[in-house]
């Protein structure tokens, strides 16, 4: 079965620091692209970050550029999110997403494959 | 970017009706390279059509999707109580993905 799990989320201050992990299973991880979509308390769905398989190329949303760093260890089957400088309007349930075909990728994603998200809480 | 705006805010139907769900672009979508999901709350969303029409996997055939440039169309042909949802399209046909604001499907 494929699965996604996030860990990682809490409270944390403005201007303070989170990493997210994404562990994955039951595909082959290093074939697809990967990405964060978030969801503020009662808003719709933002795209955040994307990474490709395997050359390292990462996508941002314009708000979180500069401030989030999206990776991955193929070899671990993880994707992480590193988030700095936090603001309480990146407060949200942040998603870890599977792209659903392993073809050349540049940056368009449709989500086949979401986990159950972790919540991350940026307030004074 | 691409703004997509979906109509209605609020849909109200009863079980075993037909729901018809529209999604606006601000601007030509790239080979129609709309997908919609819907989500329950508490839960993560499920992906229902890609590609404007393509049904998902183990999505049911009541689910369908339409339209090309700039207008898209989810229709779910008879509503079953577990379709009451939010539901959000999202395009992929020129970066960065977008998705919209979202309708919800509330039981009447």
């Amino acid at each position: 079965e494929v699965q996604l799990s996030e860990s990682g989320g809490g409270l944390v201050q403005p201007g303070g620091s989170l990493r997210l992990s994404c562990a994955a299973s039951g595909f082959s991880f290093s074939d697809y692209a990967m990405s964060w979509v978030r969801q503020a308390p009662g808003k719709g769905l933002e795209w955040v970050s994307s990474i490709s398989p395997d050359d390292g190329r990462t996508f941002y949303t314009d708000s979180v550029k500069g401030r989030f760093t999206i990776s991955r260890d193929n070899s671990q089957k993880t994707l992480y999110l590193q988030m700095k400088s936090l603001r309480v309007e990146d407060t949200a349930v942040y998603y870890c997403a599977k792209r659903d075909n392993n073809d050349y990728y540049s940056g368009r994603d449709v989500f086949d494959v979401w986990g159950q998200g972790t919540v991350v809480a940026v307030s004074s | 970017e691409i703004v997509l705006t979906q109509s209605p805010g609020t849909l109200s139907l009863s079980p075993g009706e037909r729901a018809t769900l529209s999604c606006r672009a601000s601007h030509f979508v790239t080979s129609d390279y709309v997908a919609w999901y819907h989500q329950k709350p508490g839960r993560a969303p499920t992906l229902l059509i890609y590609g404007a029409s393509y049904r998902a996997t183990g999505i049911p055939a009541r689910f369908s999707g339409s339209g090309s440039g700039t207008d898209f169309t989810l229709t779910i042909s008879r509503l079953e109580p577990e379709d009451f949802a939010m539901y959000y399209c999202q395009q992929y046909g020129t970066p960065p993905n977008t998705f919209g604001q979202g309708t919800k499907l509330e039981i009447k």
